[in-house]
């Protein structure tokens, strides 16, 4: 069965500090790839999303992965990190296409100290 | 981005009553709602694939009796846990399709934390 997992469950960071959270996926075919952000008491936010194209994608406040297809992963990347990074964070595959059947990994709580 | 609300965000209820959660979007139409449920400190389980006007579409492991699923409009899905027991307590959150979007995204709702006594 297909299945996503992430590496990390906690990471306790201080601000400034480089990010880079690990994800990967078990899955032969085409995947698309997702990495969703929670901030404390809020939605389900998209952070970056990849289906096709340059395996290095930017999303929204500084985060970028990098999909390497050989290693099934698609780890998330921040230079920099701020105290209000401070969420949990999901990476989620799609096998059948676009955002249809979204498989999540456990999530990983980062906690951004000043 | 598309907005979609769930209500209650929070009940509690006694085992073998009925439970029912409305999944909204808010500002668009969406044919595709889906349902995951949520365990503590574990991933986004999606439990059906709810599709207006017809029948659910439910994963594997999943009740379909146990859990009811109605999309009956283009803005509103509703899933109703019956008789509910104290291991059917969880966070149970819905997301909707935006045809409008490019590739269909899913958006959230902010979820419903069921608890079963």
């Amino acid at each position: 069965a297909q299945s996503v997992s992430q590496h990390n469950h906690h990471v306790i960071l201080s601000e400034a500090a480089s990010l880079e959270l690990g994800c990967n996926y078990s899955y032969g075919g085409t995947v698309n790839l997702f990495w969703y952000v929670q901030y404390p008491g809020q939605h389900l936010q998209l952070l970056l999303k990849y289906f096709s194209g340059d395996p290095l994608v930017k999303g929204i406040k500084g985060f970028e992965a990098e999909f390497i297809k050989s290693k099934f992963s698609f780890n998330l990347r921040k230079p920099s990190v701020q105290w209000s990074d401070t969420a949990e964070y999901f990476c989620a595959v799609s096998i059948s296409g676009g955002y249809n059947k979204l498989i999540f990994g456990a999530g990983t709580r980062l906690a951004v100290h000043p | 981005g598309a907005v979609v609300s769930q209500h209650p965000s929070r009940v509690i209820c006694k085992s073998g009553t009925s439970v029912k959660i409305e999944c909204r979007s808010l500002d668009f139409q969406a044919t595709t709602m889906f349902w995951y449920r949520q365990f503590p400190k574990q991933s986004l389980m999606l439990m059906a694939t709810s599709n207006e006007g017809s029948k659910a579409t439910y994963e594997q492991g999943v009740e379909k009796d146990k859990f009811l699923i109605n999309h009956a409009s283009l803005t509103l899905s509703t899933l109703t846990v019956t008789s509910a027991h104290p291991e059917d307590s969880s966070f149970y959150i819905c997301s909707a399709r935006d045809q409008r979007s490019p590739y269909n995204e899913q958006f959230f709702g902010p979820g419903t934390r069921l608890t079963v006594l």
